[in-house]
């Protein structure tokens, strides 16, 4: 089984630059996550999608990130304009469902360098 | 709101057992994950507690209390290669993970 694939793998840009990460989940599931990850710390999540609706974006800094899952399987996260705290890795992660005990299985992220 | 709380740093020799302990606070409870995360790659799936008790996996085992917000992970037979960072993850909502800042466990010879 294919697992959670995600591009760039690296991405320098400047700040107040515009940047846009790729997830493709693994084939069938239907819920999917945007996490970012800063040094030294766990994974928080920014989005949530089941299918192509959004399940939870609390923490979704939408004055600058928006994240769209238009026909249910890839989706994209976009950050426009970038600050410099925005240097982190963001991971795809993707799961069967939203039910109980259901792991949620990550891609190896985009690392993301703001100058 | 959300509080978890792991040890930031573990040292065990190769061979030995270790106990990574999790306290956590959370707003509604569906089960707690652990990951292991290696430097530079994605955190990967290793256990997942719902009941009170322990599930064991091999030479993983978790362990959960729901009464007192506790659980620990127990990795037996320690490898070099289980040298990585350890993070527990309590579930709320529609699979909702809270991950703490993790452990990072260091095996030496």
């Amino acid at each position: 089984e294919a697992g959670v694939a995600q591009s760039p793998r690296y991405k320098i840009i400047e700040k107040r630059q515009s940047v846009a990460f790729w997830c493709n989940p693994i084939s069938g599931h239907a819920t999917l996550y945007w996490y970012q990850q800063i040094l030294g710390q766990g994974p928080k999540l920014l989005i949530q999608f089941q299918n192509n609706g959004v399940v939870d974006d609390s923490q979704l800094p939408k004055d600058r990130f928006s994240a769209e899952r238009l026909k249910g399987v890839d989706s994209t996260l976009k950050i426009q304009p970038a600050k410099l705290e925005d240097s982190a890795v963001y991971l795809c992660a993707s799961s069967f469902g939203t039910g109980d005990n259901q792991p949620q299985h990550f891609g190896d992220g985009t690392r993301l360098s703001i100058l | 709101g959300q509080n978890i709380d792991q040890p930031t740093e573990m040292t065990a020799t190769e061979g030995a057992i270790v106990q990574i302990n999790c306290t956590y606070q959370t707003s509604g409870f569906n089960g707690l994950f652990w990951y292991q995360q290696h430097a530079g790659e994605a955190p990967t799936f290793l256990s997942y507690n719902v009941l009170d008790g322990l599930e064991e996996k091999g030479r993983f085992s978790s362990f959960l209390s729901r009464s007192k917000g506790y659980s620990y992970l127990l990795l037996k037979e320690l490898q070099m290669k289980d040298s990585a960072s350890y993070l527990c993850a309590p579930a709320a909502g529609a699979n909702n993970l809270f991950f703490g800042t993790g452990t990072r466990l260091t095996v030496i010879p």
